[in-house]
């Protein structure tokens, strides 16, 4: 069964740098894409970040870009998020999520369980 | 950017009881928009597509409806598990960027 696993999410200081993972598995993980979305404690739903199939196209919230960097590893069923000068308010639960459809971006059909990044000194 | 209101932002019902969800959109989405449900420690869960078609394995109790600017998620009888916060979802085309709207909590009664 389709399978998103994040990780790398921890506690970070304001600046710093930290990067997470999200594991894939289930499907043919270079036919979709891949989005990063983050909720902060008691919010709602941010989108973040997509990375089309072949990790030719890309584009971030303007929240995040200039900040962070999405790519992807087709080999190892993998899709990253570098996130460069975090900020305080950057601090969300992380989730990665995939397309529904291999052809076009979007709506999200499967997600991980999301991993916590904390930015605070 | 499109900016996704929904209303009400809580709505305390019954079980049993029929759930009208509002998502109103700044302009046009035309039909790409998407319904979610999330519970409390979970992740989100696709409902609806499309305005109006149901994801795999969601119950026929959910239905999307409306296009352009103005959309409802009908619950059409509310089961216990279906207590949950909702959000809309709309997609701009390109480059592909993707905005939720505030949510609505439906909440028992």
């Amino acid at each position: 069964q389709v399978q998103l696993v994040e990780s790398g999410g921890g506690v970070v200081q304001p600046g710093r740098s930290l990067r997470l993972s999200c594991a894939a598995s289930g499907f043919t993980f270079s036919n979709y894409g891949i989005h990063w979305v983050r909720q902060a404690p008691g919010k709602g739903l941010e989108w973040v970040a997509i990375i089309s199939y072949d990790g030719s196209d890309k584009n971030y919230a303007a929240s995040v870009r200039g900040r962070f960097t999405i790519y992807r590893d087709n080999s190892k069923n993998t899709v990253y998020l570098q996130m460069n000068s975090l900020r305080a308010e950057d601090t969300a639960v992380y989730y990665c999520a995939k397309d529904l459809f291999s052809a076009a971006p979007g709506p999200f059909d499967y997600w991980g369980q999301g991993t916590l990044v904390t930015v605070s000194s | 950017e499109i900016v996704l209101t929904q209303s009400p932002a809580t709505l305390s019902l019954s079980p049993g009881e029929r759930a009208t969800l509002s998502c109103r959109a700044s302009q046009s989405v035309s039909s790409y928009l998407a319904w979610y449900q999330q519970k409390p420690g979970q992740a989100p869960r696709l409902l609806i597509y499309d305005a109006s078609n149901r994801a795999t394995g969601i119950p026929a109790r959910f239905s999307g409806s409306g296009s352009g600017t103005d959309f409802t998620l009908t619950i059409s009888s509310l089961e216990p598990e279906d207590f949950a916060v909702y959000y809309c979802q709309q997609r701009s085309n390109w480059p592909p960027s993707f905005t939720f709207g505030p949510g609505t909590k439906v909440d028992i009664k």
